[in-house]
């Protein structure tokens, strides 16, 4: 079966540390761009970063720059997401998502079920 | 950072209607934008590309048209399986997604 699924969500105080994992199955996982975006009550979904089908290519959003570090490993088909200094507004359920390979598309045809992650005190 | 702004925010519609949901983006977006649909508790899924190509395996009622800075979603004939929120999103200039459009049940 084609699917993603994300692991390592939880509770963190802010200040803190969470790797996220997504593990890819059903699909050469090698051939595709992959992306983080998460999703939070008040402001609906917003992509957080990309990387390339080697992990060359790597790009973040502004909010998060900095601070979070998006990694994969093709022989574990698996993608992560290395969140540090972790701020209130960083709460959301977080998903990795499948690039299309629709030739010049950049959008998600293939999204994991999500990994929640609530940065409180 | 280009903004997208979907109306309306709600919808209320019945089995068998024609409805429309409208994405508006700040500037040019070209024919980079997609649709999406989302369940509760569920991931979204992809529609629509490329303003108007229909995903695989997306039923043939889900349309999509539109350029610049104005697009829209249409189904022909709304189902049971498609009250849901919708989501627009651009991808001329790096990634930014409508509000939301909330299909309900009249």
């Amino acid at each position: 079966e084609v699917q993603l699924v994300e692991s390592g969500g939880g509770l963190v105080q802010p200040g803190g540390s969470l790797r996220l994992s997504c593990a890819a199955s059903g699909f050469t996982f090698s051939s595709y761009w992959m992306h983080w975006v998460r999703q939070d009550p008040g402001k609906g979904l917003l992509w957080v970063s990309r990387i390339n089908t080697d992990g060359s290519d790597i790009t973040y959003a502004d909010s998060v720059k900095g601070r979070f570090t998006i990694s994969r490993d093709n022989a574990k088909n698996t993608l992560y997401l290395q969140m540090n200094s972790l701020r209130a507004e960083d709460t959301a359920v977080y998903y990795c998502a499948r690039n299309t390979a629709a030739a010049g598309n950049w959008c998600f045809d293939l999204w994991g079920r999500g990994t929640l992650v609530t940065v409180s005190s | 950072d280009i903004q997208m702004t979907q109306s309306p925010s709600t919808l209320s519609a019945s089995i068998g209607d024609r409805v429309t949901i409208t994405c508006r983006a700040s500037q040019s977006v070209s024919g980079w934008l997609a649709w999406y649909q989302q369940k509760p508790g569920k991931a979204p899924k992809l529609l629509i590309y490329k303003a108007s190509a229909l995903e695989s395996g997306v039923p043939s009622r889900f349309s999509g048209s539109g350029s610049g800075t104005e697009f829209t979603l249409t189904i022909s004939s709304l189902q049971p399986d498609d009250f849901a929120t919708y989501y627009c999103q651009q991808y001329n200039s790096w990634f930014s997604f409508g509000q939301g459009t909330r299909l309900e049940i009249k």
